[in-house]
């Protein structure tokens, strides 16, 4: 199967600084890529959709500053929390998508932790 | 308004049998996935259905009726690692994936 990764697995900050997030998807090239928010107890929200070499499209109440979104190539694309606070912290989740038969299937990374003393 | 519905929390037997429902009101149909998810872990893809019926996959199955607005995600013989939080979500019109809040399944031996 596809396989998605991201690095770091988890990140401990100081509040105020930038964290940045890689997704790769590491046998496949995918043709859109999304970055997911979790917080305890709650369903997946979608930050953003991030297409290959263009800018990516956020979601209605997410501050396109704060979360930089970079999608250099067909297998990488990076979140940059910046100024990080602790109501950043969550758990953070990229996914792949790429296109199978008559759909585009997703493929999940493993997710982010991070926590902003 | 957009809206998916699942059961919060369901109790099962192991080598049981459940269902776990999913109702939705969204602008648009292109697809309806179902995800596992264990705790502190991403979703696992288990299914995906756009046309009417039962799809199997194993101890897995998933059904759609399109008219209703409804789907459930059918759990065989069931497992101690079946325990998780399993999520509906739903492709609207504008191929944006809309969540379920997701049911959490706890699996007594």
């Amino acid at each position: 199967g596809a396989v998605v990764s991201q690095h770091p697995s988890w990140v401990i900050c100081k509040s105020g600084t930038s964290v940045k997030i890689e997704c790769r998807s590491l046998d496949f090239q995918a043709t859109t890529m999304f970055w997911y928010r979790q917080f305890p107890k709650q369903s997946l929200m979608l930050m953003a959709t991030s297409n290959e070499g263009s800018k990516a499209t956020y979601e209605q109440g997410v501050e396109k500053d704060k979360f930089l979104i970079n999608h250099a190539s067909l297998t990488l694309s990076t979140l940059t929390v910046t100024s990080a606070h602790p109501e950043d912290s969550s758990f953070y989740i990229c996914s792949a998508s790429r296109t199978s038969g008559d759909y585009n299937e997703q493929f999940f990374g493993p997710g982010t932790r991070l926590t902003v003393l | 308004g957009q809206n998916i519905d699942q059961p919060t929390e369901m109790t099962a037997t192991e080598g049981a049998i459940v269902q776990i429902n999913c109702t939705y009101q969204t602008s648009g149909f292109n697809g309806l996935f179902w995800y596992q998810q264990h705790a502190g872990e991403a979703p696992t893809f288990l299914s995906y259905n756009v046309l009417d019926g039962l799809e199997e996959k194993g101890r897995f199955s998933s059904f759609l009726s399109r008219s209703k607005g409804y789907s459930y995600l059918l759990l065989k013989e069931l497992q101690m690692k079946d325990s998780a939080s399993y999520l509906c979500a739903v492709v609207d019109s504008n191929y944006q994936l809309i969540w379920g809040a997701g049911t959490k399944l706890i699996i007594k031996p």
